[in-house]
């Protein structure tokens, strides 16, 4: 079946390292999502990508970056951890802006802290 | 300015049905009304949208007013397992996809 996986799922480290998350789907959508999610509050966007070579900045996007080398992932990455990025990070992915329905397949996130 | 309006959080009787509102009175012409759900710890998942017709699925029905300017998701017999946070939002058509999420209506389901 297709899904969509994240890893690693927890992550501890310390301010000022660099950090990649990865993000990896098999349902050969051309769009993918990054959003942060803070205790007791909804999802943020951060970046996202409408298919190979394309990269957007949402809400969020200060301190990170992707690159979409390909369909299947979309690695977020923190240039400098800081403590204020502590989160929850959650990837999705849906099929192209054309489609009505819109919906959005979401990984079971990464739980990121930052020392 | 948020596009969308619910409360913080609701209780359930098992068994009974939810009815969780959401107001936009602001919307567009072009946009939808789209719920998804996020289940402790777990990534949001997609239950309906609606433009302006009541939608109905295997996990929910969506009644939006005729002005458009409110709606009410219906889990018709709810369960243990709808606890959850439910977020209502609205989506351009053209939007590319994008989703805008506010801080959604914590239901709890009481046995």
């Amino acid at each position: 079946d297709a899904e969509i996986t994240q890893s690693p799922r927890h992550k501890i480290t310390e301010t000022g390292r660099q950090v990649t998350l990865a993000c990896h789907q098999t349902w050969n959508h051309n769009n993918m999502f990054w959003y942060r999610q803070d205790l007791g509050h909804g999802l943020r966007l951060i970046h996202y990508s409408y298919g190979v070579q394309d990269t957007n900045k949402g809400e969020v996007s200060d301190g990170y970056s992707v690159s979409r080398s390909n369909t299947e992932d979309l690695p977020l990455t923190l240039e400098s951890a800081a403590s204020s990025q502590t989160s929850v990070y959650f990837c999705a992915s849906s099929e192209d802006s054309g489609s009505r329905r819109n919906e959005q397949f979401f990984g079971p996130g990464t739980r990121l802290t930052v020392l | 300015d948020a596009k969308t309006t619910q409360p913080t959080s609701m209780d359930c009787a098992e068994g009974r049905a939810a009815n969780l509102p959401c107001n936009h009175s602001t919307i567009s012409g072009n946009e939808y009304v789209y719920w998804y759900r996020q289940i402790h710890s777990q990534g949001p998942q997609y239950i309906i949208h609606g433009l302006k017709n009541n939608e109905t699925n295997e996990m929910a029905s969506l009644i939006i007013t005729e002005d458009r300017k409110s709606s009410t998701l219906i889990l018709p017999h709810a369960t243990l397992r709808d606890t959850a946070v439910y977020y209502c939002i609205v989506r351009p058509y053209n939007a590319g996809n994008m989703l805008t999420f506010g801080g959604g209506t914590r239901l709890m389901v009481k046995p």
